[in-house]
Parts: C-alpha cells; structure tokens; sequence
C-alpha cells in the first residue's frame, strides 16, 4: 500500500489547457515536496511546503497543501511542452524523521 | 564535485553474481538516501545515512540488501545474489541534513539489468 497516492496516473493535455494533479494520504506530513523527473534523470525538486493551508507560486505552477497537512495539489495553468513529465510528490511524517516517502508519479504529456 | 554522483551509469549482470551501486553525494551534504525506481513507477525509498549512521533500514528489500557509508561520504549499495526482480534504477540523493525543508538533489542513478 503506498502512503501518497496520486492521481491521475496519465494526463495527455494539449498546450495551453489547464491541469491539476492530486496527492493524497491518510498521514499527516511535517514537510511535503513535489518533483518533475524527465527521462534518464534524477528527480528535480520544484518546491516543499510546511505549513497547512499554505499556497506557493512558480511562475504557472501552483501548490497548495491541505490544512490538515495529509493532502497537496499541483496546478499548472496554461500548460506548455516543457512541462512534459512524471511529476512526484514526497512526504515526511511526523513520525519518521528523514524518511521521504514518494508517490507512484503522474506523468504528464502536453502536445504542442 | 557539482551533483550528486552515481556509478555505474549502466550495469548489466547475471542472476547470482552480486553487485555495488556506487554514490559520491554533495561535498558537505550529511544526509544521503537510496531509492529504486522501476520502469515508470515512483520511487521506493530504501535507506537513508544521517553521517555515516542508518536510522531506518526498514526499506531495503531483504537480506540480500546493504548498503554503507563511510568518511560521512561516499555511499556503497550492494546486493548479493542477484534476481532478476533487482532490475531498476537505483537513485541517490543527498541534502544538508534530514531536515525537510532541505532540497534534496538526485544524482542520475544507476541502471540495473539483471539477466
């Protein structure tokens, strides 16, 4: 069973169309990051949050963390071929310092 | 060096031989960690060094499994038997310390095939 479930799995959008991806537990996170993996790398960290409820912008990437710390989402509006990626959230709970735990990814395609 | 670093880049062995992942981390990181990433799928988290102590072995898949670290560097995976089940990306990372508003920073990891 995985701690962090993300949905979707796939997501196939065309450029310039909104999306949403989801990560959800049933554990409440000290620290929740969100990754983007591109084929042949390592993940690369785009942003953490701490505190629930707390909102932080990248440019057209938007993450929000649940108030109860057990949820994030990450939305990108007008979304472009270089967004193109397995997209991963990882927690760490309160009670296991150090130990990140990822979810299974949501690839994503967007078409030119 | 710039990033974290991983060696080999690509490895091929056959099932029973044992084998050693290799991860040179970020000068003055103390933090490291070792995931497995099969084709598509997230990443499971299998041991993380704080210094060149592991406070969680609970990830790492049987006994055939180890992995150390020492000089609060440099990090050594090995498996011993090989299965063809082991094959996957096996990825480093390492940050300042486990505290988890550092960025941890992946190297590229280590291809494993086992035939």
């Amino acid at each position: 069973t995985q701690l962090l479930e993300q949905s979707p799995q796939f997501l196939s959008i065309q450029e310039g169309e909104n999306l949403t991806v989801y990560c959800n537990s049933s554990s409440v996170f000290s620290s929740l990051q969100w990754y983007r993996q591109e084929p042949g790398e390592g993940p690369v960290l785009l942003v953490t949050v701490v505190t629930g409820g707390e909102v932080k912008k990248l440019k057209r990437l938007t993450f929000q963390f649940g108030d109860a710390r057990k949820d994030s989402s990450l939305h990108i509006t007008a979304a472009q071929p270089g967004d193109t990626g397995l997209y991963l959230c990882a927690g760490e709970t309160t009670d296991s310092w150090g130990k990140f735990q990822f979810g299974a990814g949501t690839q994503v395609v967007v078409t030119p | 060096g710039a990033g974290v670093s991983q060696s080999p880049s690509n490895k091929v062995t056959e099932k029973g031989k044992d084998v050693e992942l290799r991860c040179d981390p970020i000068s003055g990181h103390t933090a490291l960690y070792w995931y497995r990433q099969s084709l598509g799928q997230g990443l499971e988290f299998l041991i993380y060094f704080q210094g060149n102590s592991a406070p969680d072995k609970s990830g790492l898949p049987s006994d055939r499994f180890s992995a150390e670290r020492t000089g609060g560097s440099v990090s050594t995976l090995t498996i011993q038997r090989t299965q063809q089940e082991d094959s996957a990306v096996y990825l480093c990372a390492s940050s300042r310390d486990t505290r988890g508003t550092n960025t941890i920073y992946f190297g590229e990891g280590s291809w494993l095939t086992v035939v």
